[in-house]
């Protein structure tokens, strides 16, 4: 079955540096994917996405380039701010794709 | 728009009762899920439905039952709660954006089963 598998957290980084995390999935045809973003306390926001092979979704400085040949979707952001503390999670739906398979979540911690 | 709002907030539960977690959305979505998140295990999918009247099961449903009766609502009910479903429960709708769905979750419920 369809899979998302991210690294481990906890990460930390100081402010101005640079975060990547990465994602890498399974499936059997050609999902959407996509990042979510939980801050404390609250729910998911999606933070970008990509539909299609070399798309690249982009939001609030974060981006992420679909790799269909190395089935990745990592999420970089060239220079962070304590703001951008929470947790990450990468997900992929499939088909109908109204249901998401999501990865374990990353925590991100930025210190001033 | 409100967008997706779910009730309680917080609920505690002793074993063996029974309780049920309100989801509504006004945005007209037809598509409706709800997940649990478990500490190490991202969001599980519970139930989903794609219509009034239209539900099925996702990778965890065991001890859940949901019903649709309006597009707006989708409540999902614990039948006789068990420790082991303590989480926080997160209701989503979606829309279809183009060609993928996008999804909108509630802000969630923490439930504690002692």
């Amino acid at each position: 079955g369809d899979s998302v598998t991210q690294m481990e957290g906890p990460v930390t980084l100081s402010e101005e540096a640079f975060l990547t995390i990465n994602c890498t999935y399974t499936a059997t045809g050609y999902p959407s994917l996509f990042w979510y973003v939980q801050y404390p306390g609250e729910g998911l926001q999606l933070l970008l996405k990509a539909t299609k092979a070399d798309d690249k979704g982009s939001n609030k400085g974060f981006e992420a380039t679909y790799r269909k040949e190395t089935t990745s979707f990592h999420l970089e952001k060239g220079s962070v701010q304590v703001s951008d503390s929470a947790v990450y999670f990468c997900a992929l739906s499939e088909g109908s794709g109204y249901a998401l398979n999501f990865g374990k979540g990353t925590s991100l911690l930025v210190t001033p | 728009n409100a967008g997706v709002t779910q009730t309680p907030k917080f609920q505690v539960l002793k074993t063996g009762q029974s309780m049920t977690l309100q989801c509504a959305q006004d945005m007209n979505h037809e598509y409706m899920s709800w997940y649990r998140q478990d500490p190490g295990m991202g969001l599980r999918l519970i139930h989903y439905s794609v219509g009034a009247g239209i539900t099925d099961q996702g990778e965890v449903p065991n001890g859940y039952n949901v019903s649709r009766s309006t597009t707006e609502d989708f409540p999902l009910r614990l039948l006789s709660a068990a420790p082991s479903q303590t989480s926080v429960y997160f209701c989503a709708s979606s829309r279809l954006a183009r060609d993928h769905y996008e999804q909108y979750f509630g802000p969630g419920t923490r439930l504690t089963v002692t």
